[in-house]
């Protein structure tokens, strides 16, 4: 099955740029969406289709899919930032959604 | 707008039954790809089952065989039938929405507790 993997955790100082990666077997042959998800809240999509932000995302947060890694950028980060963020595809080979195991982000 | 609420949540002991439902507005279950998404105690987002547009439903290998997922389109609400419960299925259940196969819209989520 296809697997997606997410380092545990990244730190950012306030104000730099945090990346988070999103790692799987050609993964840029794949749409990724990204979710982010705060303590005690339902998760959010933030980024859809690699790089498309939703109504009301900040042009702070984007993304990017090539090769065997895709990306989540957050540029001038913020406290209001310091979430839980997780990948996810669909897997045509199997026909199933993947989600990634998740990247706690601290600032 | 769109909104999901969950509902059906609850402590039950291990080998019982529950069943969670998700009533949706702004959106029809009927055409919409959705998905039960669950969030054991410090742990990640797992898949436990999805319904494409077309019907096909798929569950992941660890419910297979003892929870099923159906739609009302009367009710406009989905349902997660779980029975033969275990410990490991403690989590908070999230039903999502989406026009394709990324889910743009989240309930607030229901506790399932399997304890004794």
């Amino acid at each position: 099955s296809y697997v997606l993997t997410q380092p545990p955790s990244v730190s950012v100082a306030p104000g730099k740029t945090a990346r988070i990666p999103c790692g799987g077997k050609n993964i840029g042959s794949k749409s990724v969406h990204w979710y982010q998800q705060k303590p005690g809240q339902a998760p959010v999509l933030v980024i859809s289709y690699d790089s498309d932000r939703p109504s009301g995302i900040p042009e702070r947060l984007s993304g990017s899919n090539s090769g065997n890694t895709a990306t989540l950028t957050i540029s001038r980060v913020e406290a209001g930032d310091e979430a839980d963020y997780y990948c996810q595809v669909w897997d045509n080979d199997s026909d199933l959604v993947v989600f990634g195991g998740g990247t706690k982000l601290t600032v | 707008e769109v909104q999901l609420v969950e509902s059906g949540g609850g402590l039950i002991q291990p080998g019982g039954s529950l069943r969670l439902s998700c009533a949706a507005s702004g959106i029809t279950v009927r055409t919409t790809y959705m998905i039960w998404v669950r969030q054991a105690p410090g742990k990640g987002l797992e898949w436990v089952s999805v319904i494409y547009s077309g019907g096909t439903i798929y569950y992941t290998d660890s419910v297979k065989g003892r929870f099923i997922m159906s739609r009302d389109s009367a009710k406009n609400t989905l349902f997660l039938q779980m029975d033969s419960l275990r410990a490991e299925d403690t989590a908070v259940y999230y039903c999502a929405s989406g026009s394709g196969l990324v889910f743009d819209y989240w309930g607030q989520g229901a506790l399932v507790t399997v304890s004794s």
